[in-house]
């Protein structure tokens, strides 16, 4: 199993300028998560699913859209972005009937706005 | 309002200085508290999830512990390899969403 994978690993965008970040899973997993992690602030929730075609918003949320068309995909998406979205993204994902409720973490986009 | 705080931010020990970092937490409801450890450029890895006051879990030389209010991990004589960023997180009841704090910023010197 592949677990978690992000892509792309990393970006620099201009102002204004938009991308879509593709996180995937193979573990079957129903919940989905994306986050940001900036120097000093901690991982902060943006969007998560709890099952296909399902989002909501979390901790973070403007500026950024998602959609989870298929079970095994999460999409961040920056319509417009700024220099303050520059940041680590990580997506995780987690079973729902899991014992420990643990999430497992791809290994990061970096993203820089300029 | 939901919080996680840890403590120190950053600590150095020498090879085989144990010690504990604190992670101290207000939330409604404890769903769950986790452990991660998080190697610069990677992202957070699983260690250990507490659910109840009194609980203890252990890996290797490593310990978690929950109270109420507070929950540590008690690193026995750690070695340079355990340097890395240890990062907690709460699961408020009722909801899908995990607060994480800032994390300590772990170094061991041999």
């Amino acid at each position: 199993n592949a677990g978690v994978t992000q892509t792309p690993k990393f970006r620099v965008l201009k102002t204004g300028q938009s991308m879509t970040l593709l996180c995937a899973q193979d573990m079957n997993h129903e919940y989905m998560y994306w986050y940001r992690q900036d120097p000093g602030m901690g991982l902060r929730l943006i969007h998560y699913s709890v099952g296909e075609g399902t989002t909501a918003k979390g901790e973070v949320p403007d500026g950024y859209n998602v959609s989870r068309l298929k079970k095994q995909n999460f999409l961040l998406g920056l319509e417009s972005a700024a220099p303050s979205q520059t940041s680590v993204y990580f997506c995780a994902s987690r079973d729902r009937g899991q014992e420990e409720e643990t999430q497992y973490f791809g290994p990061g986009t970096r993203l820089l706005v300029l | 309002e939901d919080q996680v705080t840890q403590s120190p931010e950053a600590l150095r020990l020498q090879e085989g200085e144990s010690s504990s970092l604190n992670c101290s937490y207000t939330v409604s409801g404890l769903r769950g508290l986790f452990w991660y450890r998080q190697d610069p450029g990677k992202g957070p890895e699983f260690l250990f999830t507490l659910y109840s006051a009194g609980e203890e879990k252990e890996k290797e030389r490593l310990k978690a512990t929950l109270t109420k209010k507070e929950s540590f991990l008690h690193i026995t004589a750690p070695k340079p390899e355990d340097s890395a960023t240890y990062l907690c997180a709460v699961q408020p009841g009722g909801t899908y969403k995990y607060i994480f704090g800032t994390g300590t910023r772990l170094k061991v010197l041999a």
